[in-house]
């Protein structure tokens, strides 16, 4: 069964700080990676989404690779904001075409 | 990006009663959606595949008699939560799957819905 990983668990950064989330799953054969941000209360905001075939993805201020050899990814944040802060959750898609989420980083970014 | 809703955002119910979820792809057609279950501080987790025309999957320990799954047409699936129990409040999220080929490339991603939060009382 696959199992996804998220490191660390809690970040907490002053503004304009770089950072890297960590993710790391156990079974390689995966359809895609996906990145996901979670406010306190609220449904899952689609950050970004790398297929097995890609090794990274961008999107303004956020960069995630993808090595599917090692079961790795990760979420880079450039220049944090306040508006950042929330829990950032990394999934991946197996053969099933279901998700399987890791526990998420919750992530404050403070004035 | 497609847009999936779900209805209702927030329940409040007495135990014993039922509830049902809805949860709709606008834009899309899904032949397959999934519902998953948030409990606080915790990620989410796989209750059921549901499969447009056929029966739900459900995951082990999720026990299929308590939570009714329809997937009756392509842009709509429910979830009942029947004989429902304080235990069972929890944020309740559907996703479905957008997947198929355009200019000869292959696509599939997941859209979820904003979640739907269920307090038994």
């Amino acid at each position: 069964k696959q199992e996804v990983t998220q490191i660390p668990a809690a970040l907490s950064v002053p503004e304009g700080e770089n950072l890297v989330l960590n993710c790391s799953f156990t079974d390689s054969a995966i359809y895609n990676l996906q990145w996901f941000r979670q406010d306190p209360g609220k449904g899952l905001t689609s950050l970004l989404l790398i297929q097995s075939s890609q090794r990274e993805q961008t999107s303004g201020r956020l960069n995630a690779s993808l090595d599917k050899s090692s079961g790795r990814s990760t979420l880079y944040i450039a220049a944090s904001q306040p508006g950042d802060s929330a829990t950032y959750l990394c999934a991946v898609e197996d053969s099933g075409y279901a998700l399987n989420f890791g526990k998420g980083t919750s992530l404050l970014v403070t004035p | 990006g497609a847009v999936v809703s779900q209805h209702p955002s927030r329940v409040i119910c007495k135990s014993g009663t039922s509830v049902k979820i809805e949860c709709r792809s606008l834009d899309f057609q899904a032949t397959t959606m999934f519902w998953y279950r948030q409990f606080p501080k915790q990620s989410l987790m796989l209750m059921a595949t549901s499969n447009e025309g056929s029966k739900a999957t459900y995951e082990q320990g999720v026990e299929k008699d308590k939570f009714l799954i329809n997937h009756a047409s392509l842009t709509l699936s429910t979830l009942t939560v029947t004989s429902a129990h304080p235990e069972d409040s929890s944020f309740y999220i559907c996703s479905a799957r957008n997947s198929g080929t355009s200019g000869g490339a292959t696509y599939n991603e997941q859209f979820f819905g904003p979640g739907t939060r269920l307090t038994v009382l």
